[in-house]
């Protein structure tokens, strides 16, 4: 079955330190992974993509297919970054399938 | 552009109403998607369309319908609302499937009482 797994709800770091939220997914083929990320009172937007190999505002995530896994990383947090992340992967048909969300709170 | 967009922002059911949540995006995206989003369970496909015309199941499709007219619309239908129906619905569109980003409405806040 198809599924991605998120195993923390809140992740509290101080400004400045690093950043890893964990995302692992159970594929059998060849999946598509992304990071979406909602700041408050914005809407989804996506963050990152495993196809494109960009950082993004910081981020970097590498596929580790023998892990299964697609942790987001930031080697510095700064506040802004405080937002609900979600990993996803989509497969063959396309659907995007969603982990249950990691709420990163930033302190100053 | 504006997007992908939503309407209405909020809404209060009684249990056994109906009702129609709107979504349209300009983007000229084939295809179109609706999730519903409950606390702690990430979001969830109800319903997807690859194009006017087609339409198929998501992962939750109880309880609700849809239907896909114009490219541009992809109305999602409550018959018969129930409480296990109170969530947030996203509504949200791509160019493609595969490797394409999805872009996403403000949503929808829906509670049945």
């Amino acid at each position: 079955a198809q599924r991605v797994t998120q195993p923390e709800k809140l992740l509290s770091v101080f400004k400045g330190a690093p950043v890893e939220l964990k995302c692992n997914y159970s594929y059998s083929g060849s999946p598509e992974l992304f990071w979406y990320v909602q700041y408050s009172r914005q809407r989804l937007q996506l963050l990152l993509r495993h196809i494109s190999r960009e950082s993004i505002k910081g981020f970097t995530a590498d596929l580790n297919k023998g892990e299964t896994s697609f942790h987001l990383k930031k080697p510095f947090a700064q506040e802004e970054d405080s937002a609900m992340y979600y990993c996803a992967l989509t497969g063959n048909t396309g659907k995007l399938i969603f982990g249950q969300g990691t709420t990163l709170q930033v302190k100053p | 552009n504006a997007g992908v967009t939503q309407t209405p922002k909020f809404r209060i059911l009684k249990i056994g109403q109906s009702m129609t949540l709107q979504c349209t995006q300009d983007m000229n995206h084939n295809y179109m998607y609706w999730y519903r989003q409950d606390p702690g369970m990430g979001l969830k496909l109800i319903y997807y369309s690859v194009g006017a015309g087609i339409t198929d199941k998501g992962e939750v499709p109880n309880g609700y319908n849809v239907s896909r007219s114009t490219t541009e619309d992809f109305p999602l239908r409550l018959e018969l609302a129930a409480p296990s129906q109170t969530s947030v619905y996203f509504c949200a569109s791509s160019y493609s499937a595969v490797s394409y980003e999805q872009y996403f409405g403000p949503g929808t806040r829906l509670t049945v009482t």
